[in-house]
This record gives C-alpha cells, structure tokens and sequence, in this order.
C-alpha cells in the first residue's frame, strides 16, 4: 500500500520569508502524480500544486515550487514570499490510478 | 455545476440516530470520492464510486456506513446509529478519471457533531 508521510506538524514562517514543506512517499509504481493541497478554515480543500512523476523538472505556480526527487521519494514545497493568506493547513498526495492517498498534514502558521 | 456541493455544511445528530450527507459533484465527473477527516488529522478514505463500476468500500469503518451514488452522480452517504467517534467532518470529492494529471476537486465537507 501507499503511504504519504510528512514529518512536520507544524511550522511557523515570518511573513515575506520562504518556507519549505516536507513529504516523503513509499510507492513501487512508476506511473503516479503527487500534489500539494491547502486546506483553510473554510475546510475546502484548494490544489495548490501538483507533479507527474516522469517529469524531471520541478513544477512551479507563481510562489509556490517543488523539490521533486524521485529516487528518493520525496517532493517538498517551498513557499516563497510568504503571506498571511498562505496560513493553513498543507496536504501532501498521492496518486497512481484512482485512488488518492493523503499525509498527515502541516499546519502553517504565518507571523506578521 | 461549478463545484463540489455538501450539505447540510453542519450537522449535529443525537448519539443513535441515523445521518444521511449528501454529495453533488461536478457535472461530468465520472468518480466520486468520500473522506472523513477527524479533528486536526489528515483524510482517511472511506469509499469510491467510479461510472457504474461496483463501489470500492475497502476504506468504510463498520457496517454502520454505508453510500451510494444514484444516476452517477449525486451521492448520499449514510451513518446508522451514529456514535460519538464518528464526529468528524466528512469530505466529498469528484475527478476526471481521464488522466490521473487531475487530482480531485473537493467540497467544503459536512461536519458532523453527535452528542
């Protein structure tokens, strides 16, 4: 079975600084597509980013970045420019076929 | 429509009661999708509808939960004598199953409190 892990609870970022995101999966598939969701009070969970896994190259959306490394099995996401709207809480993903697998979750707190 | 749509948003049942949450996915999304996410944890799989496809249940909990998706599309999931564990809120979610490049497209989730 998949699983999705991320080590962090929580962090904490000043505002207008970058902060980094951990998650690492175990998988034996070759074919599969990782995401980065955030989810905000309201509940609704919002996609923020997401990768293929037979691209190389790091996906990017405005300030929001990922560090894939497929060898390893981790896919990080850098917040860059943090703001105070990027609070909430942070959802790594997995998916291969139909089924998306989710991580335990990072609470981002943003300082002013 | 344009969304996911949940209801009620909130809903607070006596312990031993019986719950249906409804789910109206995005017209033409042929999977649907039920999450439960329990009070600061991460979301935990409970059931999948794709097309006309049996259900896959491997994720519901008991016997007491139970859905089901009429004309392929609205879902309704009910909770059968509902205990006080099963407080959570509980996340719908549709998807193009057309490539797997779509993650899923979520609703705001109904929260359900039993007492």
């Amino acid at each position: 079975a998949q699983t999705v892990t991320q080590s962090q609870p929580e962090m904490s970022v000043q505002e207008a600084e970058t902060v980094t995101l951990s998650c690492t999966y175990d998988t034996s598939e070759s074919d599969y597509y990782l995401f980065w969701y955030k989810q905000p009070p309201s509940r609704q969970m919002i996609l923020v980013i997401r990768q293929e896994a037979y691209k190389q190259q790091n996906a990017t959306e405005n300030r929001f970045s990922v560090n894939f490394q497929k060898a390893a099995k981790s896919f990080s996401l850098k917040i860059s420019d943090s703001q105070l709207g990027d609070a909430a809480m942070y959802f790594c993903a997995y998916r291969a076929g139909n089924m998306l697998t989710f991580g335990g979750g990072t609470r981002l707190m943003v300082k002013p | 429509g344009a969304g996911v749509s949940q209801s009620p948003s909130n809903k607070v049942t006596e312990k031993g009661k019986d719950v249906e949450l409804r789910c109206d996915p995005i017209s033409g999304h042929t999977a649907l999708y039920w999450y439960r996410q329990s009070l600061g944890q991460g979301l935990e799989f409970l059931i999948y509808f794709q097309g006309n496809s049996a259900p896959d249940k491997s994720g519901l909990p008991s016997d007491r939960f139970s859905a089901e998706r009429t004309g392929g599309s609205v879902s309704t999931l009910t909770i059968q004598r509902t205990q006080q564990e099963d407080s959570a809120v509980y996340l719908c979610a549709s998807s193009s199953t057309n490539r797997g490049y779509y993650g899923y497209t979520f609703g705001s989730g109904t929260r359900l409190t039993v007492v």
